[in-house]
């Protein structure tokens, strides 16, 4: 069974830094491509980034280009999320997603909780 | 960027009967060279991430119940779910993932008349 595990996230103040871990059990982790989607009440379902399988390209949501980075390691069967510069509207539960296809999101983790507030 | 739009945003059927849910993109998600149409369909139960029911519009996921179906092209999509039952009180979305940024719909919620 395939399994996502988010950690990493808690309440941070604007302008902080954080870093997700995503840890992937159940399934050949170098075959797929990775993701982060984030779900706040005020934007609903938003897509953050993703990786290629091999973590050749990586690619990011317009609102968060410059400060999010995401990567991966094959070898712990990882993904992760690091996160500066934060801002209020970053505010949200962030879920790592596993990629089929051309961008469906098949796999979702529970998701961990980003505030960020003074 | 592709603008998803769902109507409506709160649906309330009763138990036994079709619920249907639309979704419109703002530009045509078939792509021609393969005929598919990059389009998902979610469903997110309390407390519960969002699952993919359906993906290329009318791909029901493995282990999705025959009562969920989608259909449409280009911009107009359907998920019709047949045979309500309790358990599918949930929050719908629909996502393109033809282009990025893959974007979603503002969710339906669908609960029990």
């Amino acid at each position: 069974e395939v399994h996502l595990v988010e950690s990493g996230g808690e309440l941070v103040q604007p302008g902080g830094s954080l870093r997700l871990s995503c840890a992937a059990s159940g399934f050949t982790f170098v075959d797929y491509n990775m993701g982060w989607v984030r779900r706040s009440p005020e934007r609903g379902l938003e897509w953050v980034a993703n990786i290629r399988l091999d973590g050749s390209d990586k690619y990011y949501v317009d609102s968060v280009k410059g400060r999010f980075t995401i990567s991966r390691d094959n070898a712990k069967n990882s993904v992760y999320l690091q996160m500066n510069s934060l801002r209020a509207e970053d505010t949200a539960v962030y879920h790592c997603v596993r990629v089929s296809g051309w961008g469906r999101f098949d796999a979702w983790g529970q998701g961990t909780l980003v505030t960020a507030s003074s | 960027d592709i603008v998803m739009t769902q109507s409506p945003d709160s649906l309330a059927v009763s138990l036994g009967e079709r619920a249907t849910i639309s979704c419109k993109s703002s530009q045509s998600l078939l792509y021609s060279s393969n005929n598919h149409n990059y389009l998902a369909w979610y469903q997110q139960k309390p407390g519960q991430p969002p699952k993919l029911l359906i993906y290329w519009a009318s791909t029901r996921e493995s282990g999705v119940p025959d009562r969920f179906s989608g259909s449409g092209s280009g911009t107009d999509f359907t998920l019709t779910i047949n045979s309500l039952q309790a358990e599918d009180v949930a929050v719908y979305y629909c996502q393109q993932c033809y282009s990025l940024p893959y974007t979603f719909g503002q969710g339906t919620y669908l609960e029990i008349k």
